[in-house]
């Protein structure tokens, strides 16, 4: 059972443009979301997170909104860069069964690829 | 600040063998969490460790094992090894107490497995 569901594999979009990249989620126990991005042979980074008691948060050129109601998070590019062109990873944290830490869920991953 | 460093960065095995996958976290983390990552699959949760006791894990064999030593310093081991294994497997580091990073984790390079 997939908790966290990027459904777009891939993206491309115009230099300049918005993009936005979707993710949806089933588990109600999610309290807290993150975006992480994944250049080729390189691991992940933490780019942007929201708490579950915000509906949106602002960084930069990147903004994260959720809809706690529709357990949809999104994130959005604007202006998009080549430079963005990478795997875009949309992860859910909720507290583990025995309470003492946060487990990390993550979507398949969404390729983003802004063309010049 | 060292980040989080995975060796080695390749390898190469046969089926049937085993391997063992290194990783040093972020000075004063004591999470060490694993990941597989294979196209279309995204990042999938292998285990966690924290403070040498494994804290998570996710639905992979007995095959698949781990532990961390008491410098947080964590290997990853995968005996019998199938086709299916190859793979890039990710180490990600967190603090792992309290609700401060709400579950942000911090990701190697990761180790490129092929099993041919």
């Amino acid at each position: 059972d997939q908790q966290v569901k990027q459904n777009s594999p891939s993206l491309s979009v115009q230099e300049g443009r918005i993009s936005i990249l979707n993710c949806d989620y089933t588990n109600s126990m999610f309290d807290y979301f993150l975006w992480y991005k994944k250049y080729p042979a390189e691991g992940p980074t933490f780019l942007i997170s929201i708490s579950s008691i915000k509906d949106k948060n602002e960084d930069g050129r990147f903004t994260v909104f959720l809809n706690k109601s529709a357990k949809h998070l999104s994130l959005h590019i604007v202006p998009s860069q080549p430079g963005d062109s990478a795997v875009y990873f949309c992860a859910a944290s909720a507290r583990s069964s025995g309470g003492s830490n946060y487990k990390l869920t993550f979507g398949k991953g969404t390729l983003l690829t802004v063309n010049p | 600040k060292a980040g989080v460093t995975q060796t080695p960065r390749y390898l190469i095995k046969t089926r049937g063998q085993q391997v063992t996958l290194s990783c040093s976290p972020i000075s004063g983390h004591r999470s060490v969490s694993w990941y597989q990552q294979t196209p279309g699959q995204g990042l999938q949760f292998l285990f966690e460790y924290f403070s040498e006791t494994q804290r998570n894990k996710g639905n992979f064999p007995g095959r698949f094992s781990g532990r961390q030593f008491s410098n947080s310093r964590s290997e990853m081991n995968v005996s019998t090894l199938e086709l299916g294994d190859s793979a890039l497997y990710l180490c990600a580091s967190s603090s792992g107490v309290g609700t401060g990073d709400r579950g942000i984790q911090y990701f190697g390079a990761g180790t490129r497995l092929s099993v041919l």
